[in-house]
């Protein structure tokens, strides 16, 4: 079946424009993750969604970044006001359900470049 | 969360075994041992996990020390699509946590022709 997709591939935005990236999870699985990974940096993680629940937001760097999660499926990472250091590979990933239980499945990710 | 050691990178040789080595003295009772790698350009990748037995899979095998407080990941025959980073973490396999991976630095693992 399909595997997690994530659109755009590249995105080069000025900095101070807000832009859009955009997670289509595997159907079916209930738990979302947005992770960031920067030159030089490891994986971070950002945001999690678990079906309708509200989104826990603990590792989102500043109020500048949210995320969204529309019919428990597809969901968007939205930046505002860009600042070159939001510079990064932001990846999502997909599981059955939430929890340490269940393998997470990414996608190849969105390469973001703020000039 | 309980940490994890790993060597910065390591090399093969195409067409034979690397030991892939991490330490997790601090490992707690519940939590199970998960590798992941990343290929170049990609995304990372579930490899295995395992408690306390040592596991086989398609991939990989995983060897768990006795004491639980290191692991090693076994490629039998590493071929130049294994190069990638490849992570080693705690998972709690029991706890209500949402879940979220939590990775170090990983080993960089260069195989060479």
């Amino acid at each position: 079946g399909a595997g997690v997709s994530q659109s755009p591939s590249n995105k080069v935005t000025e900095k101070g424009k807000d832009v859009e990236l955009r997670c289509d999870p595997i159907s079916g699985h209930t738990a979302l993750y947005w992770y960031r990974q920067s030159l030089g940096q490891g994986l971070e993680f950002l945001i999690y969604f678990q079906g309708n629940s509200a989104p826990d937001k603990s590792g989102l760097p500043s109020d500048r970044f949210s995320a969204e999660r529309t019919g428990g499926s597809v969901s968007t990472l939205t930046i505002q006001r860009t600042q070159q250091e939001d510079s990064a590979v932001y990846l999502c990933a997909s599981s059955l359900l939430a929890g340490d239980y269940y393998e997470q499945y990414f996608g190849p990710g969105t390469r973001l470049t703020v000039t | 969360d309980a940490k994890t050691t790993q060597p910065n990178s390591m090399e093969s040789n195409e067409e034979e075994p690397v030991h892939l080595p991490c330490n997790h003295s601090t490992i707690s009772g519940t939590d199970y041992i998960h590798w992941y790698r990343q290929l170049p350009s990609q995304g990372p990748e579930y490899v295995i996990h395992g408690l306390t037995s040592n596991v086989n899979n398609r991939m990989a095998s995983l060897a768990i020390a006795e004491d639980r407080k290191s692991s090693t990941l076994i490629l039998h025959r590493a071929t130049l699509r294994d190069a990638a980073v490849y992570y080693c973490i705690l998972r709690d396999g029991y706890g209500g946590s949402q879940g979220n991976l939590i990775f170090g630095k990983g080993t960089k693992l260069s195989v060479k022709p």
